[in-house]
């Protein structure tokens, strides 16, 4: 069936390296990917999407990468800082559907 | 803030009450959805509506019933529930358009629901 799915459930990284957050996902048909971030009693937050069209996309120290092969993604937090600590959600859509799939999450836990 | 708004943040209730969770959203939506997250677990979908028309019900018992009486207000009425549906219930919104252009839903701050 449907599935997203993430590699690690906690990362812990030193302030000021990079972090990368992995996801797997199992519908080939999915063609739409966003990350969200969701800090403690707060709701998900959109960080950045991403189309199957793309391989990669740019944000404001955030990048995302998407292999289509082997149905993986990718989130690239450059300089982690304290701010960032929190649990992050990839979700996968197709175009057809108004249903997003969320992934279980993975925890960035940033320490100085 | 993301423009969506969901009252009460929290809620303790009785297996035998009736309550309601109501959202909110000042984006000019035109669709609107109930999520559960429970520890551990994804975010399960529970409902959809696209236009006011619910367009999706995730197989979520009875006991759930949702109401959508125009763009901007989305309730979720809850009786006779279980302490299995002790959970945060987040609400999101987003801009539907038709054909393959995607738009990322905005979530509210959620209702954490506790069942005794």
């Amino acid at each position: 069936g449907e599935s997203v799915g993430l590699h690690l459930p906690t990362l812990s990284v030193q302030e000021g390296d990079n972090s990368i957050i992995n996801c797997a996902y199992s519908n080939s048909a999915s063609d739409y990917f966003i990350w969200y971030k969701q800090e403690s009693g707060k709701g998900p937050q959109f960080i950045i999407d991403i189309r199957s069209n793309m391989d990669k996309r740019q944000g404001q120290r955030v990048t995302v990468l998407l292999n289509k092969t082997v149905k993986h993604l990718s989130l690239q937090i450059a300089a982690t800082q304290p701010g960032d600590s929190a649990v992050y959600f990839c979700a996968e859509k197709s175009y057809n559907t108004d249903k997003l799939i969320f992934g279980t999450g993975t925890r960035l836990q940033v320490f100085p | 803030e993301t423009g969506v708004t969901q009252t009460p943040r929290h809620l303790v209730m009785g297996m035998t009450n009736k309550k309601s969770l109501k959202c909110e959203q000042h984006l000019g939506h035109n669709a609107m959805y109930w999520y559960k997250q429970s520890a551990k677990k994804p975010l399960e979908l529970m409902f959809v509506y696209n236009f006011k028309e619910q367009t999706e019900n995730n197989s979520v018992p009875s006991r759930f019933s949702p109401e959508c009486p125009n763009s901007s207000h989305l309730f979720l009425h809850l009786h006779t529930l279980q302490p299995e549906d002790s959970a945060l219930y987040l609400c999101a919104s987003s801009q539907v358009r038709r054909g393959p252009i995607n738009n990322e839903q905005f979530f509210g701050p959620g209702t954490r629901l506790t069942v005794l």
